[in-house]
């Protein structure tokens, strides 16, 4: 089955860019997804389909999608960005979505 | 505004049932596949299982094949997930998610979940 990778964490100082990636076999062919999950709270989408952003999702969130790794950047970080951020695929083949492990952002 | 309320979550012993249920408003749900995804304690986000819109097409992650029955009433807006012979494993928030429309499957809208604890 497909495994995406993820840093189990990242830190970053306020005003800077965060950038969490995440790994998989040419991931690049896929359509990655990333959600944002603050503590007690349920999962939020923040980028589909490798660069789209939903509506009511700041600018400052935007990805892409290259050769073996996604990448999720936050551009002058808040500290409300503090939260855990997971990529998502679905696996064609098998027709089962797969999670990353997830990736606890720190703001400094 | 979308929302999903999940129910039916609580204690139950190994081996046990329980069933959970998701009611949905704001959409129309008949439209929409629908998935089921978990999180064990402290751990990250599982897959458990996706359906599609008139209930006849199911897939499940493999923990969960053969012991969990994922099924819709569109009539009444509401998911169900039957979860049988549960195991400590089976333990955390069980979320109700819509998938957003287009060709790849993401998570667009999502309950605030149903704890789920397995324990004797």
């Amino acid at each position: 089955s497909y495994v995406l990778t993820q840093p189990p964490s990242v830190s970053v100082a306020p005003g800077k860019t965060a950038r969490i990636t995440c790994g998989g076999n040419n991931i690049e062919t896929k359509s990655v997804h990333w959600y944002q999950q603050k503590p007690g709270q349920a999962p939020v989408l923040v980028i589909y389909y490798d660069s789209d952003r939903p509506s009511g999702i700041p600018e400052r969130f935007s990805g892409s999608n290259s050769g073996n790794t996604a990448t999720l950047t936050i551009s002058r970080v808040e500290a409300g960005d503090e939260a855990d951020y997971y990529c998502q695929m679905w696996d064609s083949d098998t027709d089962h979505v797969v999670f990353g492990g997830g990736t606890r952002l720190t703001v400094l | 505004e979308v929302q999903l309320v999940e129910s039916g979550g609580g204690l139950v012993q190994p081996g046990g049932s329980l069933r959970l249920s998701c009611a949905a408003s704001g959409l129309t749900f008949s439209s929409y596949w629908m998935n089921w995804v978990r999180q064990a304690p402290g751990k990250g986000l599982a897959w458990v299982s996706r359906l599609n819109t008139d209930g006849r097409s199911t897939t499940y992650a493999d923990s969960v094949k053969g012991r969990f029955t994922i099924s819709r009433d569109n009539a009444k807006n509401t998911l169900y997930l039957q979860m049988d012979s549960l195991r400590a494993e089976d333990t955390g928030v069980y979320y109700c998610v819509t998938e957003g429309y287009g060709e790849y499957v993401f998570m667009e809208y999502w309950g605030q979940g149903s704890l789920v604890t397995v324990s004797s």
